[in-house]
């Protein structure tokens, strides 16, 4: 069966540090990944997606980068963390881009 | 183009009440449609979908959508709240077909459940 693992579950980190974040998918090929923003009133926000290796899609211009150098490991990066960049991050896998995604447990970044 | 509308970002109904989340899109091709489920500090979990066929949806938990496609609405009920109904949820658009790589997501609903 398919699983996705994403960590670290929490993280505090001070302002101007870097950051790497990463998303793992197993029992599957090929699959659509995304990173979510979630803050508290606005939902989820689509950051990122990837249909294949190398490929990435950027839906808002940010102080995050993502990147996907195995077909089933995404990474969401920072140079230099910013206040505004806290936030409970998530990492989705689809299957097809015809289907439900599935989530992964989330991490919670606090920029201190 | 893709938008999801969920009027009211807070319900709170009693134990054993009716259970409405109303859920409106936008979408210039025809929708894939998801209600998503999500409880303090979790990921989330899909409660129910709809992509083609009957527009009546049954999900986990009792849970159940309409499609209607003349109200571009897809409001999420369930006929008697439980105290584990607790929680926020979140209503999401797709395109259908193979193409349409994003997944846009409501604001969510955070839904409280009274003894």
């Amino acid at each position: 069966s398919q699983t996705i693992h994403q960590w670290p579950a929490t993280l505090v980190q001070p302002v101007g540090s870097p950051l790497s974040l990463e998303c793992t998918v197993e029992g599957t090929s090929n699959p659509n990944l995304y990173w979510y923003r979630q803050a508290a009133g606005r939902g989820l926000q689509l950051l990122f997606y990837s249909v294949g290796i190398g490929q990435i899609s950027s839906e808002v211009p940010q102080n995050l980068s993502a990147s996907r150098p195995q077909d089933r490991q995404f990474i969401l990066s920072s140079k230099k963390l910013l206040l505004s960049d806290s936030g409970f991050y998530l990492c989705a896998w689809r299957p097809t881009a015809a289907t439900e995604a599935f989530f992964g447990q989330g991490t919670r970044l606090t920029v201190v | 183009a893709q938008s999801v509308t969920q009027l009211g970002s807070h319900v709170s109904v009693s134990e054993g009440a009716l259970v409405l989340l109303r859920c409106n899109y936008s979408s210039s091709v025809p929708p894939y449609l998801f209600w998503y489920v999500q409880y303090p500090n979790q990921g989330l979990q899909l409660l129910l979908k709809y992509t083609t066929g009957a527009t009546l949806v049954k999900g986990i938990n009792g849970f159940e959508a309409e499609f209607k496609k003349s109200e571009t609405s897809f409001h999420l009920t369930k006929p008697s709240a439980h105290m584990s109904d607790a929680a926020e949820y979140f209503c999401a658009v797709s395109g259908s077909g193979g193409s349409n790589y994003k997944l846009t997501f409501g604001k969510g609903t955070l839904l409280t459940v009274n003894p």
